[in-house]
C-alpha cells in the first residue's frame, strides 16, 4: 500500500458526461501528480500540483482540468468525456516539489461507453 | 523533446534465468532515468533511478541498472528471475532532477515459467 488513495476504483460513464477523479496523498505529501494509462498513448503525464499551486503541465487536454485543495486532496475532472478517454488515471504525491520519490495510488479505471 | 524506447513488449524467462529488460533514452540534457514496476491491479512502484554519480544502480528486489551514455542506454537486469518477478515494467526519463513530468516507454511485459 503506497498510502495514496484514489477513488472511484472504477467508473463506466456515457460520452459527453463529466466526472470527477479523486485523489488524496500520503500524509505530509506536498505534491500530487496525475497521469493517465491507455492502450493508444502508453503512460502519459498530465499535470502536478504543489501545496495548491499548478506546477508543471504535460499532455492534459483543454477538457480535463484539475485542482488541489487546501487539505491537498485533488481532484481531476474530466468533461465531454469521449469513447478515447476511457484509460487507467493514476495519482501520484510526493513530499516535495519534484525532487523525492513519487508514491503511486491503484488508480481509476474509467470506461467510456 | 525526451523519449523512451522499450525493446521488447513482452519477455519470456525460466524461473531462475538471467532478467534482462531493455531500455534506450533520448534526451537533449543530462537525463534523469528510472525503472518502475506494475503488478496486476496496482499501481506503480519505484524499483530503481538514476540521477548522477555511480553509473551501476542498485534497487529493490535484487534489480539492478546501468546507464551507459555512449550507449544511451539504461537497461535493467536481475540475475535470478523468481515468479513473483512477472509484472510489467517501465522505464522513464526526465530532464529536470526528479519525479516531475516523467515521460514513460511503453512497459515491458516480463513473464516467467517454472
Amino acid at each position: 500500500d503506497s498510502g495514496v488513495t484514489q477513488t472511484p476504483k472504477h467508473l463506466i460513464t456515457a460520452t459527453g458526461q463529466r466526472v470527477t477523479l479523486r485523489c488524496s496523498p500520503r500524509s505530509g505529501d506536498l505534491s500530487v501528480y496525475w497521469y493517465q494509462q491507455s492502450l493508444d498513448q502508453g503512460l502519459q503525464f498530465l499535470i502536478q500540483y504543489y501545496n495548491g499551486e499548478e506546477r508543471a503541465k504535460g499532455n492534459i487536454l483543454e477538457r480535463f482540468s484539475a485542482q488541489q485543495f487546501p487539505d491537498l486532496h485533488s481532484e481531476l475532472n474530466l468533461s465531454s468525456l469521449e469513447l478515447g478517454d476511457s484509460a487507467l488515471y493514476f495519482c501520484a504525491s510526493s513530499a516535495t516539489e519534484g525532487r523525492t520519490e513519487a508514491f503511486f495510488g491503484q488508480g481509476t479505471r474509467l470506461t467510456v461507453v | 523533446a525526451q523519449s523512451v524506447t522499450q525493446l521488447g513488449s513482452h519477455v519470456s524467462v525460466s524461473e531462475g534465468a538471467l532478467v534482462l529488460l531493455r531500455c534506450n533514452y533520448s534526451s537533449s540534457v543530462p537525463p534523469y532515468l528510472f525503472w518502475y514496476v506494475q503488478y496486476p491491479n496496482q499501481g506503480l512502484q519505484l524499483l530503481l533511478k538514476y540521477t548522477t554519480g555511480a553509473t551501476l544502480v542498485k534497487g529493490i528486489n535484487g534489480f539492478e541498472a546501468e546507464f551507459k551514455k555512449s550507449e544511451t542506454s539504461f537497461h535493467l537486469t536481475k540475475p535470478s528471475a523468481h515468479m513473483s518477478d512477472a509484472a510489467e515494467y517501465f522505464c522513464a526519463v526526465s530532464e529536470v532532477e526528479g519525479f516531475q513530468k516523467l515521460v514513460f516507454g511503453t512497459g515491458t511485459r516480463l513473464l516467467v515459467s517454472p
